[in-house]
């Protein structure tokens, strides 16, 4: 099946910074999706982004299929942007399975 | 429009009895999928269900089933739980399987 890596799997930043989350992926995907996991466990929907640039206020993503990656990317982190980032993937052909990768913690501190 | 709802939230069960969990999907999506997701991993498929069929299934045991109401709620059933059941398991919606899921808050079980 389709293998997902996420990189870092954790980061520390002070609040104003930059950060960049990395997913590489082992084969062709028709659906590629970021998701926040709060501390309460809800994930929650960040981007639905097979392909392309997509931008939502101080987040963007960017996925490059035909070199099967894909980076999330959040400017002027607050402290309400720490938890668990995962991204998300279905291969081409697979009609129902997300596979998701083991995830970047982040934490945001003061 | 109204997102994905789990119930229960929590919920604390012995060793070798049964479970149902329940999910209400987005309103408009006919599509739902269920996860199981231990402390500190990613989700992992348990299966999923398109029009009240089951259309795709993870590496789980049959002990683990569900169903598809004509509304496109969906239940999630574990039979024989085992202490390695306990986990928050996710229940996620689409349209047409083809485009983005919406998860719900999930359902924390404990297994004693």
């Amino acid at each position: 099946g389709i293998q997902v890596e996420q990189s870092p799997p954790d980061l520390i930043l002070q609040e104003g910074a930059n950060s960049t989350l990395r997913c590489n992926f082992s084969d062709s995907v028709n659906n590629l999706q970021w998701f926040h996991q709060n501390p309460w466990g809800q994930l929650i929907n960040l981007f639905y982004i097979p392909s392309g640039t997509k931008q939502n206020g101080r987040l963007s993503a960017t996925t490059v299929a035909t070199e099967r990656y894909s980076l999330l990317y959040i400017s002027s982190s607050q402290t309400t942007d720490s938890g668990v980032y995962f991204c998300a993937v279905k291969g081409v052909g697979t009609a129902s399975k997300l596979t998701f990768g083991t995830g970047t913690r982040l934490q945001v501190t003061l | 429009e109204t997102g994905v709802t789990q119930s229960p939230t929590h919920l604390i069960k012995t060793r070798g009895q049964q479970v149902t969990l329940r999910c209400s999907s987005q309103s408009g999506h006919n599509t739902v999928s269920w996860y199981q997701q231990a402390l500190g991993q990613g989700p992992q498929f348990i299966f999923q269900y398109y029009r009240e069929e089951e259309n795709g299934r993870g590496n789980f045991p049959p002990r683990f089933s569900g169903l598809q109401f004509p509304n496109y709620s969906s239940e999630l059933n574990v039979n024989a739980l085992e202490l390695d059941d306990s986990a928050l398991y996710l229940c996620a919606s689409s349209r047409e399987s083809i485009y983005g899921y919406t998860f719900g808050s999930g359902t924390r079980l404990t297994v004693v």
